[in-house]
């Protein structure tokens, strides 16, 4: 079975300094990643997806993330924090399993705070 | 592209009181949808996965009986409350998901359900 992990629930930058969210996942089988966002209220929001091909993934609002299968990791990195990025991020695996069915598995999500 | 709509954005209703969400994708056809609880500052919980036309696949620990989910068409998929208690109260969230694996799902923007 697949697995996410999200290193700490919570990520405090000041604006204009690099993001780093960080998730690392198990599974037995090449995965599809994804990226998610969500703002108070509101439903998720895709911010960027690996399925196969180039490693390194760009999203919406300036975000990437880096798949990175010796590390199991699909971490999310900008550049430089706005204060509009202050939400909370969830990682994301699916495996395709038997019966051509699969359930997507998130992890416990990092709330990102950016500081003035 | 991929729109989501989700409704009522939230309901307040008294113990005992059967609640009706609508999912429904408004720009393509969903094969599978997804219906989500989550709690305060938690990551979602899968309750079921219902594909057009067939019974929804629930979750070990969600009761069928207590949620009941329809998925009558490519574009509609509700679930029912049915006699909600204060314990029910949460952030229900539904996602829609066409074509193959590597598909992201599109979420719904959520409904808040308060059983006084």
């Amino acid at each position: 079975a697949q697995s996410v992990t999200q290193l700490g629930s919570h990520v405090s930058v000041s604006e204009g300094a690099l993001v780093l969210l960080r998730c690392n996942y198990s599974s037995s089988v090449p995965p599809y990643l994804f990226w998610y966002v969500q703002y108070p209220n509101q439903g998720l929001q895709l911010l960027l997806k690996y399925t196969t091909g180039a490693t390194l993934v760009k999203g919406i609002n300036g975000f990437e993330a880096e798949f990175k299968k010796s590390e199991t990791s699909f971490h999310l990195t900008k550049p430089s924090a706005h204060m509009s990025d202050a939400a909370e991020y969830f990682c994301a695996v699916s495996v395709s399993a038997s019966g051509g069915s699969y359930i997507p598995t998130f992890g416990r999500g990092t709330s990102l705070i950016v500081h003035p | 592209g991929a729109v989501v709509s989700q409704h009522p954005s939230r309901v307040i209703c008294k113990s005992g009181t059967s609640v009706k969400i609508e999912c429904r994708s408004l720009d393509f056809q969903a094969t599978t949808m997804f219906w989500y609880r989550q709690f305060p500052k938690q990551s979602l919980m899968l309750m079921a996965t219902s594909n057009e036309g067939s019974k929804a696949t629930y979750e070990q620990g969600v009761e069928k009986d207590k949620f009941l989910i329809n998925h009558a068409s490519l574009t509609l998929s509700t679930l029912t409350v049915t006699s909600a208690h204060p314990e029910d109260s949460s952030f229900y969230i539904c996602s829609a998901r066409a074509g193959g694996l590597d598909q992201p799902q599109h979420f719904g923007d959520g409904t808040r359900l308060s059983i006084l």
